[in-house]
């Protein structure tokens, strides 16, 4: 079956530091894969997707890797600040006859310190 | 704009009973998911939709029933709740997902349930 796996349950790091995340499947050759946040209490919140025929996508602070060799997808959040603390999670698509769903990873709490 | 609402945030029940958690969502998404969160496994996917009258399991369905009779909604029933369905359960939708034209989910709030 498919496996997604966050090499880490928790980063700290400096504020203005580059703050990076690591993501790896097996079992599987997704579509995309997705990134989402999420704070205390709260549901998760998308934050960006990338395809299986893209490297990297950008948005502000935000920049996603994909290597569909490595099976692997890096997450850098650069000039990292206090409000960027949440735990995120990578989520890739699974498809059946009923359509397609997603899976996610554990997720890892980041917590950045000013 | 209520966007995807779940009800009832809290929920204390007690081993064997039934209990339904509701979920809607107010976009006429086509696909609606739900997923139960705990410490050590992150979100876990029990069952989800395509549409009215399609769906189907996830990772997780023993013990659960879900039904689809209208887009908007999409409820969770527990048949007789075991203390290991004690959870955060998280319901969600998005447009439509065909493979090769992704798109993201949008999450409810959460209703936390604990079973005695």
């Amino acid at each position: 079956s498919q496996k997604i796996e966050q090499n880490s349950e928790a980063l700290n790091i400096q504020e203005g530091k580059t703050a990076t995340l690591t993501c790896n499947y097996t079992n599987y050759s997704p579509a995309y894969l997705q990134w989402y946040r999420q704070d205390p209490g709260r549901g998760p919140v998308f934050l960006l997707l990338i395809r299986e025929n893209e490297k990297e996508k950008r948005k502000e602070r935000l920049k996603v890797t994909f290597d569909t060799t490595l099976k692997q997808s890096l997450f850098h959040i650069t000039a990292s600040q206090p409000a960027d603390s949440a735990t995120y999670l990578c989520a890739l698509d699974i498809f059946n006859q009923a359509g397609t769903a997603l899976i996610f990873g554990k997720g890892t709490t980041l917590s950045v310190s000013s | 704009d209520a966007g995807i609402t779940q009800s009832p945030r809290y929920k204390i029940t007690e081993t064997g009973r039934q209990v339904t958690l509701m979920c809607h969502q107010t976009w006429s998404h086509s696909y609606m998911f739900w997923y139960r969160q705990d410490l050590g496994h992150g979100l876990r996917l029990i069952y989800y939709s395509a549409a009215a009258d399609i769906t189907d399991k996830g990772e997780v369905p023993d013990g659960y029933v879900v039904s689809r009779s209208k887009t908007e909604n999409f409820p969770l029933t527990l048949e007789s709740a075991t203390r290991s369905q004690t959870s955060v359960y998280f319901c969600a939708s998005s447009v439509s997902t065909p493979r090769q034209v992704a798109d993201t989910q949008y999450f409810g709030p959460g209703t936390r349930l604990t079973v005695l």
